[in-house]
């Protein structure tokens, strides 16, 4: 138990089809994050939310929209997406992004998601 | 954040001590060590940091050098589950998140 959900584990949608993915911290955390991990590469940031307001979107395509109703639920809702796109969706949660870098970030275990 | 580098893959026995290294030459004055693992089919997951000095706690320790340029994970007594890949990250705060390189791929032998 992370402390930080996300569903669904898995994932498969066609390029024309809309879906979300969901994330829930139950750390009290007020930052929130999404990162993408494809295969045989690092880990890329995606979106940063601080008290539900996003600070951070590392040129990320459209087709990727995120949205924070509240500090503890994020979600990432998906349309249109292309083959490139399948990978491991990971979210995870820290106290704070705008303190000092001494706060751990807490981890899902993701999203596999495949693109058909 | 700063860049780091780390081994590609390291073997060791169970239930033996190791010693994972990090160098990280360019790291600022007010950037924390971070240590994360990802164990296969799940998320990384936080295992310890620091900034100066030495640090403990119930995973693994971190031993720092003085110049802060390198640092060193420590598994006093390595496990099957604690085979994963093991990524050395600089923190300087702000809202970046979390750099991740390729990290270390630990294997630990029976």
């Amino acid at each position: 138990e992370t402390g930080v959900t996300q569903t669904p584990r898995h994932l498969v949608m066609g390029m024309t089809n809309k879906k979300s993915l969901k994330c829930e911290q139950h750390l009290g955390h007020n930052a929130m994050y999404w990162y993408k991990q494809s295969a045989k590469k690092p880990l890329e940031l995606m979106f940063v939310y601080s008290l539900e307001e996003r600070v951070e979107n590392n040129s990320v395509p459209s087709r990727f929209s995120p949205e924070c109703p509240n500090s503890s639920h994020l979600f990432l809702h998906l349309h249109t997406l292309q083959p490139e796109d399948s990978a491991l969706y990971l979210c995870a949660s820290s106290q704070s992004p705008y303190r000092v870098g001494n706060q751990p970030q807490h981890f899902g275990d993701g999203t596999r998601l495949s693109i058909l | 954040d700063a860049k780091t580098t780390q081994p590609n893959s390291m073997e060791s026995n169970e239930e033996e001590p190791v010693h994972l290294p990090c160098n990280h030459s360019t790291i600022s004055g007010t950037d924390y060590i971070h240590w994360y693992r990802q164990l296969p089919s799940q998320g990384p997951e936080y295992v310890i940091h620091g900034l100066t000095s030495n640090v403990n706690n119930r995973m693994a320790s971190l031993a720092i050098a003085e110049d802060r340029k390198s640092s060193t994970l420590i598994l006093h007594r390595a496990t099957l589950r604690d085979a994963a890949v093991y990524y050395c990250i600089l923190n300087g705060g702000g809202a970046d998140g979390l750099t991740f390189g390729k990290g270390t791929h630990l294997i630990i032998q029976p």
